[in-house]
């Protein structure tokens, strides 16, 4: 079964603080994803990554930006948090085009 | 751009009932359509797909869905629901071929199903 990961089921964390979230898939999927998902607004994209170093603005990347060094490894980093970021953010892959993304638990993250 | 439209936000059914949760895509080209399911607590889990062949596609636990092209719909159904499918429903679609790998969600159904 494919397996993704994400670093913190819960995160809190202040205002102006850098925050880093992780994502690890084990499948070797050369495609990964950041969304984040809010009530009634369904699941929206942040950032993809078609490869290592490799990445694509999704439809929502305003204070957002990401890293992948390894092909199993992305992350999604928030230079500077802002209330507005409290949400809940789901990684994905997906081994070539248009199939199957594969979902973590996601990470629950809070903005006092 | 590609968009997806759910047109329920809640819907709250009894054990036993028939279920259809509507969803209508834009995109302009051949499409693969998805379900997605998001129990209480779960992460989020694939419960049919559509890439070609038959319009009627069969998912887990009973559900089915119909590809409508001249509609730009894939309904979803399920003949008899059950308390366990309480749940948060997403269509999406993405082209097919190519790269074009990017989903469009549409912003989700909640279903309550009460005992």
């Amino acid at each position: 079964d494919v397996k993704v990961t994400q670093s913190s089921r819960y995160l809190v964390k202040r205002t102006g603080e850098k925050v880093f979230l992780e994502c690890v898939q084990d499948m070797d999927h050369e495609n990964m994803f950041w969304y984040r998902q809010d009530p009634g607004l369904g699941l929206r994209l942040i950032y993809f990554s078609y490869d290592v170093k490799m990445k694509e603005k999704g439809d929502i990347p305003e204070g957002y930006s990401v890293s992948r060094e390894k092909k199993e490894r992305f992350s999604l980093i928030l230079e500077s948090a802002s209330t507005n970021q409290t949400s809940m953010y789901l990684c994905a892959s997906i081994y070539g085009g248009a199939g199957e993304q594969f979902f973590g638990p996601g990470t629950r993250l809070t903005v006092l | 751009a590609q968009s997806v439209s759910q047109h329920n936000h809640h819907v709250i059914l009894s054990e036993a009932a028939s279920l259809e949760l509507g969803c209508n895509y834009s995109y302009g080209g051949t499409v693969n359509l998805f379900w997605y399911v998001q129990y209480p607590g779960q992460h989020l889990q694939l419960l049919l797909k559509y890439f070609s062949g038959d319009p009627l596609v069969k998912g887990i636990k009973g559900f089915e869905a119909e590809f409508i092209k001249s509609k730009f719909s894939f309904n979803l159904r399920k003949p008899s629901v059950q308390w366990s499918d309480t749940a948060e429903y997403f269509c999406a679609v993405t082209g097919s071929g190519g790269s074009n790998y990017k989903l469009t969600f549409g912003k989700g159904t909640l279903l309550t199903v009460n005992p």
